[in-house]
């Protein structure tokens, strides 16, 4: 089973600033990780697919980028709506698994 | 508009049994794999089970193997978890999530979920 480890647990940055998160595999996945979104209390959103596609409706502000066992998701300039929880998952081997998850906070 | 809307979820005491259902509605159930994705309080998101769009197959965690079972209906437009033995660590909001046709495996639609609490 491939296992996902994101860092950092906890970010706190600003509006405005640039967001870098991290999802590393403990094998290669090679392109097949995705990114999600969940705000409290709300079902996660699909982010990014095969590590680097936008999925429909996704602002131009987050990408995602990386192959094999290192990503990285970036938020170019964090707007207020971006303060969430984020997880990679991945698609390569079976069970189709999660990071344990990126608090994006208000610094 | 696309639509999945989970029910079924409650209290239930270790060792007990309980159906979660997902209705579906907005696109072609019948044409789409679906997943059953959970999460427990405070926690991070778990992969439980996916079934094919036909349910010609079904997998599972190995949290839940022997125990859940996945199930569908495309007259109904309707996903089901069937959940038995049930125990405390399988407290969570339970979520059904569709398979993204661009990525199978990913799921780009879910639902709001519904919470099973196993406790005595």
């Amino acid at each position: 089973e491939i296992v996902l480890t994101q860092s950092p647990a906890t970010l706190s940055l600003s509006p405005g600033e640039r967001a870098t998160l991290s999802c590393r595999a403990s094998q290669s996945v090679s392109s097949y990780l995705a990114w999600y979104q969940q705000k409290p209390g709300q079902a996660p959103r699909l982010l990014i697919y095969d590590a680097s596609n936008r999925a429909t409706g996704i602002p131009a502000r987050f990408s995602g980028s990386g192959s094999g066992t290192d990503f990285t998701l970036t938020i170019s300039s964090l707007e207020p709506e971006d303060f969430a929880v984020y997880y990679c998952q991945q698609r390569s081997n079976w069970p189709p698994g999660f990071g344990q998850g990126t608090r994006l906070d208000i610094k | 508009q696309v639509q999945l809307v989970e029910s079924g979820g409650g209290v239930v005491q270790p060792g007990g049994s309980l159906r979660l259902s997902c209705a579906a509605s907005g696109f072609t159930f019948s044409s789409y794999g679906m997943h059953w994705v959970r999460q427990a309080p405070g926690k991070g998101l778990e992969w439980v089970a996916f079934i094919r769009y036909d349910g010609s197959n079904k997998y599972y965690a190995d949290s839940v193997k022997g125990r859940f079972t996945i199930s569908r209906d495309n007259s109904k437009n309707t996903l089901y978890l069937q959940m038995n033995s049930l125990r405390p660590e399988d407290t969570a909001v339970y979520y059904c999530a569709k398979d993204f046709p661009k990525g199978n495996y990913y799921m780009d639609v879910w639902g709001k979920g519904t919470t099973v609490t196993v406790s005595s």
